[in-house]
Formats: structure tokens, C-alpha cells, sequence
């Protein structure tokens, strides 16, 4: 069964850092180009970050380069992202998403994970 | 800079049908957009994507009801038959050199 399941979410003061966790199962992770998507209470969906199958190439919207970093461990199945210097306006719930076609990473999102709540309060 | 514009809000009836609209930006209206659904306290789930030609392929186990087309930079969700758990937001997604971008969102009320 193809999956993905986002962890490390939680509550967090203003300023501090939070590593997000996204774990693959039920197909050969290491093919596929990976995005992170955030929503903020009651709005739509954002792009934040999107990572190539080799983890060579990543790209971020414009208002979180610097802040948060993507990555991924193809030997564990594992994509994350790192968030660092935390905003209230950070809060969102975080989603994990597979690019349909190996290999490309532009290209519509079929496969989302159930997302994790971050929460940026002091 | 593509955009993608969305009406806020639809409604139909249980059983009848719905067409959502997602618009390109002006310069855009060859651009590929897929649909997502979203259900209440739920995350997204990928319904199809749809090319400039109106060609579409969607999702593993995406019923017949929901289809896709597209006239020239609008693309097209339909779903027919509606049912009560096709109450949800409809987000298009689209893609281009190092940007991804998502429309603003319908919500589909089933009445």
C-alpha cells in the first residue's frame, strides 16, 4: 500500500526549530521527487519545498528560503524538513506529497500524506 | 508568474452534477492542472490531472462520476451523481520551472 506519514509536529515557541518527518512506504522512494505543502487554519494550500529523487536539487517559496531546509535519507524511506527560527505565522498543518512520474519533480501531486499540526505560540 | 483563479463557493443537489472552474493566468493556458479534493479534517486526495488538449488521467480509484476537460486556459472538474461525501474543498494544482502553485480553493456544498 502506497503511503506517507508525516511526524514531529507539535507545539513550539516563536524563534525555535522543529524537524518534520515524512516516512514512505509501498513504493521505491528513491524515484520519486518530494514536496512539503502547508495549510494554515481555516486556508488554503501552500507550496513550501520540493526535493529531487536524488535529494541534488530543492527548491522553496520565496518567503521561507532561508528558514527551512528539505532533505531527504533515501536508505530509511524518509523525507523531512527542518524549521528553523519559528514564526506564529508558521502554523499550519504540514503535508508530505509524492510527484506522480519518477523522476520528475514537476509534475502533479498524487499521492498526500494526513499531515501534521505545527503549532508556533508562546 | 502563473495564478490560478477559483470561485470561492459552489453548491448543487444529491444526485445531480457540478462543473468547478480553475482558470490560468493570461500566458498560462497551456499549462497542465491537476484536482485535489479535500474532506473535511481530512488531508488532500489526487482526483486527475488534466492537459491543455483536455486529456486527463486520474487517480487510482477515482470513481467515473468525477471527470476533467478544458477550453483554453480553464480546466474543468465535473462531478455527476453527486453524493453527500463529495461535500469538500477542490484545490487545482499546477507547475512550471521551480514553481508550484495552487489555486485559492472551491467549496462544494451538497445540498
Amino acid at each position: 500500500q502506497v503511503q506517507l506519514v508525516e511526524s514531529g509536529g507539535g507545539v513550539v515557541q516563536p524563534g525555535r526549530s522543529l524537524r518534520l518527518s515524512c516516512a514512505a512506504s509501498g513504493f521505491l522512494f528513491s524515484s520519486y521527487a518530494m514536496h512539503w505543502v502547508r495549510q494554515a487554519p481555516g486556508k488554503g494550500l501552500e507550496w513550501v519545498a520540493v526535493i529531487s529523487y536524488d535529494g541534488r536539487n530543492k527548491y522553496y517559496t520565496e518567503s521561507l528560503k532561508g528558514r527551512f531546509t528539505i532533505s531527504r535519507d533515501n536508505s530509511k524511506n524518509t523525507l523531512f524538513l527542518q524549521m528553523n527560527s519559528l514564526r506564529t505565522e508558521d502554523t499550519a498543518v504540514y503535508y508530505c506529497a509524492r510527484v506522480e512520474i519518477t523522476l520528475l519533480w514537476d509534475d502533479a501531486f498524487d499521492i498526500w500524506g494526513p499531515g501534521t499540526m505545527v503549532t508556533v505560540s508562546s | 508568474q502563473v495564478v490560478l483563479t477559483q470561485s470561492p463557493s459552489a453548491s448543487a443537489s444529491l444526485g445531480a452534477s457540478v462543473k468547478l472552474t480553475c482558470t490560468l493566468s493570461s500566458g498560462h493556458s497551456s499549462y497542465a492542472i491537476a484536482w485535489h479534493q479535500q474532506q473535511p479534517e481530512k488531508g488532500p486526495r489526487y482526483l486527475m490531472k488534466i492537459n491543455s488538449d483536455g486529456s486527463h488521467s486520474k487517480g487510482d480509484g477515482i470513481p467515473d462520476r468525477f471527470s476533467g476537460s478544458s477550453s483554453g486556459a480553464e480546466r474543468y472538474l465535473t462531478i455527476s451523481s453527486l453524493q453527500s461525501e463529495d461535500e469538500a474543498d477542490y484545490y487545482c494544482q499546477t507547475w512550471g520551472t521551480g514553481l508550484w502553485v495552487f489555486g485559492g480553493g472551491t467549496k462544494l456544498t451538497v445540498l
